[in-house]
Formats: C-alpha cells, structure tokens, sequence
C-alpha cells in the first residue's frame, strides 16, 4: 500500500518567514500527490495536488509544491507566511490497481505563525 | 451547490447505543469516503463506495457498517458504539476524471462522542 511521511507535527514560523511543510511518499510508479489544508473544527479543503503534468505545482492562498521523482517528495512552500495560514496541514498520495479511488494521508503537519 | 453535507454535527452516545451517519452530496460523484480522525492519527479510512449499491473496507472497518443505496447518499452506522469510537468522522466524495477517481471533496465533519 501506498504510504506518506510529513517530517515534523508541529512547525511554527513568524508572520512573514517562509513556509516549509515536508512531504515524502513511498510509490514505486509516480503517483497522484495532493496538499490539503484544514481550519480548526472544519473539514479538508484542496490546496494543490499533482497529477504528473508540470512537477511545480502552485495552489491556493499563495502555496506551491514541487514534485522531485528522485527524491520522492512533495514539500509545500508559500514565500511569506501569514496568520491566516495557521492550520493543519495533510499530504496524501493516491492509490494504485486494487486500491485506486484510495488516498492514503499522512499524519499532518500542524502550522503556527507567531505575529 | 451545497457539497458535501453530513448529519448530525454533533452527537454524544453510550456505549453500546447504536446511531447512523448520513452524507448526501450534490455534485453527482461516483466515489464516496467515511474517514475517522484522531489526534497524531491523521486521517483512517473506514469504508468506501466505488458507485450506488458497492461499499469496500478501508483501513479500520471494525465495528462500522456502511450502505450506499443511491448515489448522493452514504451511511455510516455503528451498531453497538464504543468508547474507541469517539472521534471526528469526515465523509468526502470524489469524481471521475478521464476515468480515474480523483480528488477528494470533504464534509465539515460529525464530532462523536461514546461514553
């Protein structure tokens, strides 16, 4: 089955300093890659996903994503952090054959942005 | 389009007390989800349904039963809860694009509490 690994549960940056969220996945055929984001006592909402066209992948609210093969990862990144982007955070990967209609989704990442 | 919609928002049962979830979505997917998340857990499936009349296990089925009767519906039922059962449960549903499910629509979610 497919798997995904987000480094750090917890990151916290200052308003304004770049956001780093890391994201590696474990496929032997490039996958599907989605970053989704959820508010406190909300639901899941898209941020971006990859479906093997461009490997630079910008969404939503300023963030980008970029799909590297060769090091299985797809680590999310907005240039200038904002208080508004505190939230937790889900990489996912999709599934394959047997298991395609399937996201498998990491632990999550929760953001904090100090003023 | 209201989205994905669940019911109820809220609900708190004993233990052993059976209760039904109810997601009714408008968008005319085929696939639908049942998702429970826990903190540090991410997000487990449950049970899916790859069209009206199928359901398939997902990660963590035990204790849960699910029946999709018409598209726009899927239910969840617990039929004897548990205090491992307290959680946050998400249904989400998703299209077909070019013949592949793709990405996940999510519903704000139904927090559950068993004691």
């Amino acid at each position: 089955a497919q798997s995904v690994t987000q480094l750090g549960s917890h990151v916290s940056v200052s308003e304004g300093a770049l956001v780093l969220l890391r994201c590696n996945y474990s496929s032997s055929v490039p996958p599907y890659l989605f970053w989704y984001v959820q508010y406190p006592n909300q639901g899941l909402q898209l941020l971006l996903k990859y479906t093997s066209a461009a490997t630079l992948v910008k969404g939503i609210n300023g963030f980008e994503a970029e799909f590297k093969k060769s090091e299985t990862s797809f680590h999310l990144t907005k240039p200038s952090a904002h208080m508004s982007d505190a939230a937790e955070y889900f990489c996912a990967v999709s599934g394959r054959g047997s298991t395609l209609g399937r996201l498998y989704f990491g632990r999550g990442t929760q953001l904090t942005v100090w003023p | 389009n209201a989205g994905v919609t669940q019911t109820p928002k809220f609900r708190v049962l004993k233990t052993g007390q059976s209760m039904t979830l109810l997601c009714a979505q408008d968008m005319n997917h085929e696939y639908m989800y049942w998702y429970r998340q826990d903190p540090g857990m991410g997000l487990r499936l449950i049970h899916y349904s790859v069209g009206e009349g199928t359901t398939a296990k997902g990660e963590v089925p035990d204790g849960y039963n699910v029946s999709r009767l018409k598209k726009q519906n899927f239910l969840l039922g617990l039929e004897s809860a548990a205090p491992s059962q307290t959680s946050v449960y998400f249904c989400a549903s998703s299209p077909l694009a070019g013949g592949l499910p793709y990405e996940q629509y999510f519903g704000p979610g139904t927090r559950l509490t068993v004691t």
